[in-house]
C-alpha cells in the first residue's frame, strides 16, 4: 500500500485557519485521498476525500497537488472542538480497508 | 444519517472469560464492516474485514480463533474476544461501509468499546 507522511503535530490559534500537509509520493492513479480525524477517546470521524480535484464540504477543504504527490487539508477557522488527530489515508477503491499511520495531532489554543 | 453504534461502550472482564462486542449500522445497510484495535497513544490497527453472509478476512498476525467475527445481517457485526487476557485490553472500534444510492465510499466509525481484562 502507498504510504503517507504527515507532521507529528501542529498548533493553531482559535478562529485561525489550519493547513495540514500530507505527502504521498508513491500514490497510484486509482488511489483516493481520504482524511479522517479522531477526537480523544472516540472513534474516527470522516472528514473529506478526493481523487484529483480540490474538494470542499462543511467541515473542511482538500487541496490536491497537480501531480497528486501531496495534499493539504484546510480547516478554515479552527475551533477548540477541532483539536484531534488527523489522518491522511490512501484508499485504493471505494470502501476498501483503511491503513492508519501516525497522523497529525492538532492543538488549538484559545 | 450514517450512524454506527457499538455496545457496550466499556467492559471489564476477568482473565479467561469471553466478551462480545456489537457493532450496528443504525440508518443504512452495511455490506462490509471493519474491526480495529487501538492501544494507548498508538494508531488504529485493522484486525479484520467482515462481509455480510461470509467469513471474515483477518489481517496478518490476528488470531481468527481468538477474535471471532460474525456478520449475520446487513446491520450487525459482532466481535467476540475469546479467553481474554490482560494483553487483550484495548480500545476496539468498528466501522461500516454502506451503499445508500449516493456512491459514498467513506467509512463511518462507531464510538469504540474499551475492554479491560483483569
Amino acid at each position: 500500500d502507498a504510504k503517507t507522511t504527515q507532521p507529528n503535530s501542529m498548533e493553531s490559534n482559535e478562529e485561525e485557519p489550519v493547513h495540514l500537509p500530507c505527502n504521498h509520493s508513491t500514490i497510484s492513479g486509482t488511489d483516493y485521498i481520504h482524511w479522517y480525524r479522531q477526537l480523544p477517546s472516540q472513534g474516527p470521524e470522516y472528514v473529506i476525500h478526493g481523487l484529483t480535484s480540490n474538494v470542499n464540504n462543511r467541515m473542511a477543504s482538500l487541496a490536491i497537488a497537480e501531480d497528486r504527490k501531496s495534499s493539504t487539508l484546510i480547516l478554515h477557522r479552527a475551533t477548540l472542538r477541532d483539536a484531534a488527530v488527523y489522518y491522511c489515508i490512501l484508499v485504493k477503491a471505494a470502501g476498501n480497508k483503511l491503513t492508519f499511520g501516525g497522523g497529525t495531532r492538532v492543538l488549538v489554543k484559545p | 444519517g450514517a450512524v454506527v453504534s457499538q455496545h457496550p461502550s466499556w467492559v471489564i472482564c476477568k482473565s479467561g472469560t469471553s466478551v462480545k462486542i456489537e457493532c450496528r449500522s443504525l440508518d443504512f445497510q452495511a455490506t462490509t464492516m471493519f474491526w480495529y484495535r487501538q492501544f494507548p497513544k498508538q494508531s488504529l490497527m485493522l484486525m479484520a474485514t467482515s462481509n455480510e453472509g461470509s467469513k471474515a478476512t483477518y489481517e496478518q498476525g490476528v488470531e481468527k480463533d481468538k477474535f471471532l467475527i460474525n456478520h449475520a445481517s446487513l446491520t450487525l457485526s459482532t466481535l467476540t474476544v475469546t479467553s481474554a487476557h490482560p494483553e487483550d485490553s484495548s480500545f476496539y472500534i468498528c466501522s461500516a461501509r454502506g451503499y445508500w444510492g449516493q456512491g459514498a465510499d467513506e467509512q463511518y466509525f462507531g464510538p469504540g468499546t474499551r475492554l479491560t481484562v483483569t
